[in-house]
């Protein structure tokens, strides 16, 4: 079965752009999770979708943001960029019902994203 | 707020040379702990859960055990290509709380 897959694996955009990153579960998995990874902070939550609705969000500012599409593939946004959103960003599958339960996260390799 | 502490922040070994690495959590109510291990440049890859106290998992040369306050990574013998950084994480109970918290990571380096 394919791992989760993220493009592009590598971004160099300038202060005050915007930019989208994509995520792509493993199949089958309908929970997809965002990651925002630092040496200074290490990894941090950013939000959870399921079924194309956002169920938990991190706090991190209105400039990042995301969705869901129905093929449970999923997107971030961040606009106005910082110097400080420098970061590999990683996206993470789980596979859920819907209800309460927890499974285990499965990584993407990540997209490196360099602010100058 | 949920907090995880890892323990050392880095860990040097020699080849065979065994060790422990050390997660304490605070959370409201465990759901899970999580260990990955995570090579340079690459995503954390998924090693172990662990949901209660007394449980304890194996694979390879790693064992993984909980207690209700912590979790330790013991390493057997370790290799050359176990190094790398190995994460801890724990989800809450709470509904909502989906989100992984992690600890900063410890480093290990296994020399020849």
């Amino acid at each position: 079965k394919a791992g989760v897959t993220q493009t592009p694996r590598y971004l160099i955009k300038t202060r005050g752009q915007q930019v989208t990153l994509s995520c792509s579960p493993i199949s089958g998995h309908r929970s997809v999770s965002w990651y925002q990874q630092t040496p200074g902070q290490g990894l941090q939550f950013l939000f959870e979708y399921f079924s194309e609705t956002q169920r938990n969000k991190g706090n991190f500012p209105g400039r990042f943001s995301g969705r869901q599409f129905s093929n449970s593939r999923s997107e971030m946004n961040v606009s106005t960029l910082e110097l400080g959103d420098s970061a590999l960003y990683l996206c993470a599958s789980s596979w859920s019902s819907g209800g309460a339960e927890f499974y285990e996260q499965y990584f993407g390799p990540g997209t490196r994203l360099t602010v100058t | 707020e949920d907090q995880v502490t890892q323990s050392p922040e880095a860990l040097r070994l020699q080849e065979g040379e065994s060790s422990s690495l050390n997660c304490s959590y605070t959370v409201s109510g465990l759901r899970g702990l999580f260990w990955y291990r995570q090579d340079p440049g690459k995503g954390p890859e998924f090693l172990f859960t662990l949901y209660s106290a007394g449980e304890e998992k194996e694979k390879e040369r790693l064992k993984a055990t909980l207690t209700k306050k912590e979790s330790f990574l013991h390493i057997t013998a370790p290799k050359p290509e176990d190094s790398a950084t190995y994460l801890c994480a724990v989800q809450a109970r709470y509904t909502g709380r989906r989100a992984l918290t992690f600890g900063s990571g410890t480093r290990l380096q296994v020399q020849p």
